[in-house]
């Protein structure tokens, strides 16, 4: 089991569509990350949060939106997606430094 | 910048055959080094870590040792088994504030009864 938690475990969504995706973890970890993985491929770092505030954008267009409500929770929010975010969506979370992230088991999503 | 080469996949093996999967890296000073594991449909699961030259990491039957004189971090096990096919990742980090990792580009790894 997970100590990660995401939800939904799939997502399929128009291109005009809002959505979210959520993340939570209680194991007081206080920097929790989003990457992007395509099939195949290794994850892409797209966002990092330390201590509830925006610490790396990796360059990531606006139509994703990070936003970390506490120290346990981290959502991400979708607007006006293209084909080519589909990809499953990783959340991490970490202690500060040096040490192992700890992975959900991502959301799947597709956007059509 | 840093990065994290992995040898060519997939790989394709018996059960209880020898497995070793080389993974080399380029960073400057002193990372720490990691193998994750990706089973199908799941998020990445730490496999092992080490976080000084010459430490050995191990879990579930798989080692790696951090090489610094070859930077190298080559992960093996010495029998595998058909539940130990997934992605293989390895990946490296500085210390730092945000424990960036750099990850190489996975290897698959099948294991046929």
């Amino acid at each position: 089991d997970t100590e990660v938690t995401q939800t939904p475990k799939h997502l399929v969504m128009g291109m005009t569509n809002k959505k979210s995706l959520k993340c939570e973890q209680h194991m007081g970890h206080r920097a929790m990350y989003w990457y992007k993985q395509k099939a195949k491929k290794p994850p892409e770092l797209m966002f990092v949060y330390s201590y509830e505030k925006l610490s790396i954008n990796e360059s990531v267009p606006s139509r994703f939106s990070p936003e970390c409500p506490n120290s346990s929770l981290l959502n991400l929010h979708l607007h006006a997606l293209q084909p080519e975010d589909s990809a499953l969506y990783l959340c991490a979370s970490s202690r500060r430094g040096v040490s192992p992230l700890h992975f959900g088991n991502g959301t799947r999503l597709t956007v059509t | 910048g840093d990065s994290v080469t992995q040898m060519e996949g997939p790989v394709t093996l018996s059960e209880e055959a020898f497995l070793t999967i080389n993974c080399t890296y380029t960073a400057t000073g002193y990372p720490s080094l990691f193998w994750y594991v990706q089973y199908p449909g799941e998020g990445l699961q730490l496999l092992l870590k080490a976080t000084k030259a010459d430490d050995k990491g191990s879990n579930k039957g798989f080692e790696a040792t951090y090489r610094k004189e070859t930077t190298s971090f080559h992960l093996e096990k010495g029998s595998v088994q058909v539940s130990d096919s997934a992605v293989y990742f390895c990946a490296l980090s500085h210390t730092g504030a945000n424990s960036k990792l750099t990850f190489g580009k996975g290897i698959t790894l099948s294991v046929r009864p």
